[in-house]
């Protein structure tokens, strides 16, 4: 089945413990992208990757980091996560420029930072 | 700067009554996609349409159908004859070709039966 799965779905940690949200397609995808989704903000573009080893930043890149070092995975890092890093993730995939063909969402990753 | 404004926070409406939502782009671009997404109680991401810019026919899919008017920035989305299943948050997008996507901030549609 065609898919992009995220882990872990919940995640509660507290201030300045790193943490790592893993996202993978299997559909040999190029493209993915990470979103954070907040009440009243809609989703907003962290990071997006053209293709391995290519990234660049959304519009609210400011404490993540993120790597694709393989074409099928694309992990969201939180080295000192903050409360205001409270959000629904969504990574997403799609198979060539994002302008040009459908994103498929993960499932949403619902992180807390105490 | 790109921006998507979804400017109905909320609708509510009776069962089979048409609803519209608005969705307002701003671009400097003239190359550039727009889309929907659906996003159910259950929390998923639903990909509902994508239009180019040099794309102005109008779309329907069944009960769902969409405006795209570039004289007036606008990309609405209409549903007829609206059912409980209709109900979740309505995302608009825009897309600027350039890999950078920018989301509006959604409009939760309710329809009561």
């Amino acid at each position: 089945e065609a898919q992009v799965t995220q882990n872990p779905r919940y995640l509660i940690t507290v201030t300045g413990k790193k943490l790592t949200v893993t996202c993978s397609q299997n559909m040999n995808h190029e493209y993915m992208s990470w979103y954070r989704q907040d009440p009243g903000l809609g989703l907003r573009q962290i990071y997006y990757s053209m293709n391995v080893e290519v990234t660049d930043k959304g519009d609210v890149p400011e404490g993540y980091k993120v790597s694709r070092k393989e074409k099928r995975n694309f992990p969201l890092i939180l080295e000192s996560p903050s409360p205001n890093q409270t959000s629904l993730y969504f990574c997403a995939s799609s198979l060539l420029l994002a302008g040009t063909d459908t994103q498929y969402f993960g499932p949403g990753t619902r992180l807390t930072v105490l | 700067a790109q921006k998507v404004t979804q400017a109905q926070t909320e609708i509510s409406v009776v069962e089979k009554e048409d609803v519209t939502l608005d969705c307002v782009y701003e671009t400097r671009d003239t190359t550039y996609y727009l889309f929907w997404y659906k996003q159910p109680p259950s929390g998923e991401l639903v990909f509902l349409i994508r239009r180019n810019s040099f794309d102005e026919q109008n779309e329907i899919s069944g009960r769902y159908s969409w405006n795209f008017q570039k004289s007036t920035s606008s990309f609405n989305f209409t549903i007829t004859a609206s059912q409980v299943v209709d109900s979740a948050v309505y995302f608009c997008a825009l897309n600027n070709y350039g890999q950078n996507f920018v989301f509006g901030p959604g409009t939760r549609l309710s329809v009561l039966p």
